[in-house]
């Protein structure tokens, strides 16, 4: 088991474009949580699937937005891009009911 | 509000010293706490949580509800222990369906 996989590692945007960003969970896993890094924070909350439903979101504007499909892997979409957007985006897996999440590598967004 | 505060960004401690790292949380409710670790050019992985009471690594860790604390510790730092830290919680509500609140991290730097 690879475990959690996001893609791409990294991507590069200008201001106003739209970007998606793919997670694949662990193996087992049927909830998936996206959080957004910037650099010297710890991780925030964006947005969790379950049952191909956003079941719980944070404080993030509706640009973000995203997708669970039946084979429960993730997308996040992000449209007309800040600069602020910048940030590592990190993709967590785990079982419905179990409060362990296991997380991504990432996907390092530069938004120029 | 829920929040989790990390009072140190960079904790710089000799090998075979004791180790502190602090985490102070607001929840109203019951939480769960989580301690994760990233080590140099790896994921985000979890290192324990209240629940388990278990020591991974040497790391133990209590969780203090009258003083809302839940500090990492271990009696002997080792060079390998050098990371970033992050303390967690997890929320069992209608409005939170187990998403992490993390705090921003603590840099331990464990010197020869």
């Amino acid at each position: 088991d690879a475990g959690v996989t996001q893609s791409p590692t990294h991507l590069i945007k200008t201001r106003g474009q739209q970007v998606t960003l793919r997670c694949s969970p662990k193996s087992g896993h049927d909830t998936v949580s996206w959080y957004q890094q910037a650099l010297g924070q710890g991780p925030q909350f964006i947005f969790q699937y379950y049952e191909e439903e956003e079941r719980q979101r944070g404080n993030f504007p509706d640009r973000f937005s995203g997708h669970q499909f039946p084979n429960y892997s993730s997308e996040l979409n992000v449209n007309a891009l800040w600069l602020g957007d910048s940030a590592l985006y990190l993709c967590a897996s785990s079982r419905q009911g179990v409060e362990t999440q296991y997380f991504g590598p990432g996907t390092r967004l530069l938004v120029l | 509000a829920q929040r989790v505060t990390q009072p140190e960004k960079l904790l710089s401690v000799f090998k075979g010293a004791p180790v502190e790292l602090k985490c102070n949380y607001s929840y109203s409710g019951s939480p769960e706490l989580f301690w994760y670790v990233q080590y140099s050019r790896q994921r985000l992985q979890l290192l324990l949580r209240h629940i388990s009471r278990e020591s991974i690594k040497g790391f133990t860790a209590d969780l203090n509800k009258g003083e809302t604390s839940f500090h990492l510790k271990k009696p002997f730092a080792q060079e390998e222990d050098s990371a970033m830290y992050y303390c967690a919680l997890s929320g069992k509500s209608s409005s939170n369906t187990g998403k992490l609140i993390f705090g921003q991290g603590t840099t331990l730097q464990v010197k020869p």
